[in-house]
């Protein structure tokens, strides 16, 4: 089956980097996502990597995935007191739809 | 706004009831999905509707029902509600091509008393 797993909690300080890790178990997902989601909000997507690529850079985010581990990283550059939030990582479940993980939450503190 | 509403934000009742979750897709989106968000579980998915077709279904309840409509907006039925199905219920549209870009409604908060 498909199962998606995160550390539960992450705490840095405002400027430093952050790194959330992942771990999934199918192998054949074409797609691996990452997402946000604030206090009292939905979640919204930061960022997808396509299965082939091993990284991908977006402004203060790093994506890294490693396949062969089966393993998914977040790194957010300079964080800031308002990344603080719950971040999920997700795979392609085959129906067209996602398996997330239970959340990392990250706070940031001044 | 993500373009996706649901309503209502907030819904208190009790057990034994039943209720009515709403959702409007974002405009030209064909796919909705809906998840249940509960601090055990975490978001699990329930059921995904392409045009107007069930597509997928996931870990939805027996009491659980959902259907979309032709003006593509979905309504998601839980009946004999129990203290345990007090969640965070989400709505998601997709276009329906391309990587699973989901974008996420407010969500829909149950509490069931």
């Amino acid at each position: 089956g498909e199962d998606v797993e995160q550390s539960l909690f992450l705490s840095v300080r405002e400027g430093d980097s952050s790194v959330i890790n992942c771990t999934y178990t199918d192998s054949s997902s074409t797609y691996l996502y990452w997402y946000k989601q604030e206090p009292g909000a939905g979640l919204q997507l930061l960022t997808y990597i396509f299965s082939n690529m091993d990284m991908k850079q977006d402004q203060r985010l790093t994506v890294l995935l490693n396949k062969k581990d089966k393993h998914l990283s977040l790194r957010i550059a300079d964080t800031q007191t308002g990344d603080s939030a719950i971040y999920f990582c997700a795979e392609d479940s085959g129906y067209s739809t996602l398996t997330f993980g239970k959340g990392t939450m990250l706070l940031v503190s001044p | 706004d993500s373009g996706v509403t649901q309503t209502p934000k907030h819904l208190i009742t009790a057990t034994g009831q039943r209720v009515t979750l709403r959702c409007s897709p974002r405009s030209g989106d064909l796919s909705v999905y809906w998840y249940q968000q509960s601090l055990d579980q975490g978001l699990q998915f329930l059921i995904q509707y392409y045009n107007g077709e069930e597509r997928a279904k996931g870990n939805i309840l027996e009491r659980f029902s959902a259907q979309q409509f032709p003006d593509l907006h979905s309504e998601l039925n839980l009946s004999s509600l129990e203290l345990g199905d007090s969640a965070l219920y989400f709505c998601a549209s997709h276009a329906g091509a391309g990587a699973n870009v989901l974008t996420f409604g407010a969500g829909s908060r149950l509490t069931v008393l």
